[in-house]
């Protein structure tokens, strides 16, 4: 079946520094694939997303690449802040909206001042 | 714009009660919700695709007869758990997609924190 695996499980990070989470998907139809951030008790938030006719995509210190051929994505917080401190999920979905979204297991990311 | 909301935000029943729960598109309206169950340090499990005017679409392992899912309007999808035990106290998260646009995201409620006793 449909399946993200998401690594590493926990990043703890010094302020300032870069951080990188990476997903693996195996349905090779999924073309959308959202980053989320999620704090204790609250909803998960879209930070940044990406479509499968694109190779990377920046947001200020957010970015996130694909590479389709190894059903691999990934994504990367440069000049890390305290406030980046959170759990970030990766998903996956086909054709938009409509369809259904895989999530990863999460990355519990710390960043220390 | 997108805005989503649950309610109640939390909700503690006792075993074996039922416990309904909300989920409203409060700006848009939305022929597709989805239904998502979180366990604590855990991810975001898809539960069942909720179509309004439909059955729900359940994954595989979630009990169609204990999690009934109702979509009766293009802005409202409910979950009821039937027969709660404390193995269904959970963080229940719901999303929706936009009507009529080549949508890709989806918006999230708030979340409703189920505890049962």
């Amino acid at each position: 079946g449909e399946n993200v695996e998401q690594h590493p499980s926990t990043l703890s990070v010094q302020e300032g520094d870069s951080a990188v989470i990476k997903c693996t998907y195996s349905d090779s139809a999924s073309n959308y694939f959202p980053w989320y951030k999620q704090e204790l008790g609250k909803r998960p938030q879209l930070i940044i997303d990406i479509r499968s006719n694109v190779g990377e995509k920046k947001d200020q210190r957010i970015a996130v690449t694909l590479n389709k051929t190894a059903k691999h994505f990934s994504l990367h917080i440069t000049e890390t802040q305290p406030e980046d401190s959170a759990v970030y999920f990766c998903a996956a979905s086909r054709s938009g909206g409509y369809n259904k979204l895989i999530f990863g297991a999460g990355t519990r990311l710390a960043v220390h001042p | 714009g997108a805005v989503v909301s649950q309610h109640p935000s939390w909700v503690i029943c006792k075993s074996g009660t039922s416990v309904k729960i909300e989920c409203r598109s409060l700006d848009f309206q939305a022929t597709t919700m989805f239904w998502y169950r979180q366990f604590p340090k855990q991810s975001l499990m898809l539960m069942a695709t909720s179509n309004e005017g439909s059955k729900a679409t359940y994954e595989q392992g979630v009990e169609k007869d204990k999690f009934l899912i109702n979509h009766a309007s293009l802005t409202l999808s409910t979950l009821t758990v039937t027969s709660a035990h404390p193995e269904d106290s959970s963080f229940y998260i719901c999303s929706a997609v936009p009507l009529g646009l080549a949508e890709y995201e989806q918006y999230f409620g708030p979340g409703t924190r189920l505890t049962v006793t």
